[in-house]
C-alpha cells in the first residue's frame, strides 16, 4: 500500500481483556515503531523494530505489553488483561532506516470501559 | 530534565505573520532531527528534517539547528489559519533508544 495501514482504526473493550492491533508498514521499510499518545499528551515510545535485530522493548510500560513483526513485515501489538490507563491512541510508524523519517499510520483509538 | 523540551503554547500568531516553534534536546551527539505537525484528531505527519548545522527551507517552512547549542527550530513565514495545529519535535538520541524521541508538542493558533 501507499502507507502505513493500522487495524481496526477505533476498538472498544472491557477491562480484563486482551486486545491485539496491527500494524502494516510501508513496503520496504526496515524500521517498525509503536507508540501511544494519550489524550492531550505528547507521543509515548513503545516498541522499536530494525531488520532482523533485536527488538528496542524498553519503552513498553508493562509485561502486559508485547509486540511482534512477522517476515520483516506486519506487526501486531498485544495488549493483556487491559486496564483504563491503557486507553489511548496506538500509533504505528515505519521508515527507510534509523535515521530516516517516520510515516504515521492513522492510529487504533483504544477505548477500554 | 527531558530528552527533547518544547513549549507547550499555545503560541499565538496573526495571519500572515512569522511563527518560531523552538525546541531544545538533551543528547550532544544527536544527529537527525524532524518536525512533524499534528492536527487535532489525527497522525503525525512529516513537515521537515535536518541533520546539519544551519538553516534549511522548504516553501514556507525553515528549519534551523544549532548542534552547539542543542537547540533546533521551525520557522512558518506567512502563516495561515490552516497552520494551526500542534507541531512535534523529534530527535534521533545518538545514545540509548534508537528510535526518535519526541518533544510533548507547541500548540500553534493562527488568528485571522
Amino acid at each position: 500500500g501507499a502507507g502505513v495501514s493500522q487495524s481496526p482504526s477505533n476498538k472498544v473493550t472491557e477491562k480484563g481483556k486482551d486486545v491485539e492491533l496491527r500494524c502494516d508498514p510501508i513496503s520496504g521499510h526496515t524500521a517498525l515503531y509503536w507508540y501511544r499518545q494519550s489524550l492531550g499528551q505528547g507521543l509515548e515510545f513503545l516498541i522499536y523494530f530494525q531488520g532482523n535485530s533485536a527488538p528496542d522493548k524498553s519503552g513498553l510500560p508493562s509485561d502486559r505489553f508485547s509486540a511482534e513483526r512477522t517476515g520483516g513485515s506486519v506487526s501486531t501489538l498485544t495488549i493483556q488483561r487491559t486496564q483504563q490507563e491503557d486507553s489511548a491512541v496506538y500509533l504505528c510508524a515505519s521508515s527507510a532506516g534509523t535515521s530516516s523519517p517516520l510515516h504515521f499510520g492513522n492510529g487504533t483509538r483504544l477505548t477500554v470501559t | 530534565q527531558k530528552e527533547v523540551e518544547q513549549n507547550s503554547g499555545p503560541l499565538s500568531v496573526p495571519e500572515g505573520a512569522i511563527a518560531s516553534l523552538n525546541c531544545t534536546y538533551s543528547d550532544r551527539g544527536s544527529q537527525s532531527f524532524f518536525w512533524y505537525r499534528q492536527y487535532s484528531g489525527k497522525s503525525p505527519e512529516l513537515i521537515m528534517f535536518i541533520y546539519s548545522n544551519g538553516d534549511k527551507e522548504d516553501g514556507r517552512f525553515t528549519a534551523q539547528l544549532n548542534k552547539a547549542s542543542q537547540y533546533v527550530s521551525l520557522l512558518i513565514r506567512d502563516s495561515q489559519p490552516s497552520d494551526s495545529a500542534t507541531y512535534l519535535c523529534a530527535v534521533n538520541m545518538n545514545t540509548g533508544r534508537r528510535a526518535l524521541t519526541f518533544g510533548s508538542g507547541t500548540r500553534l493558533q493562527v488568528q485571522p
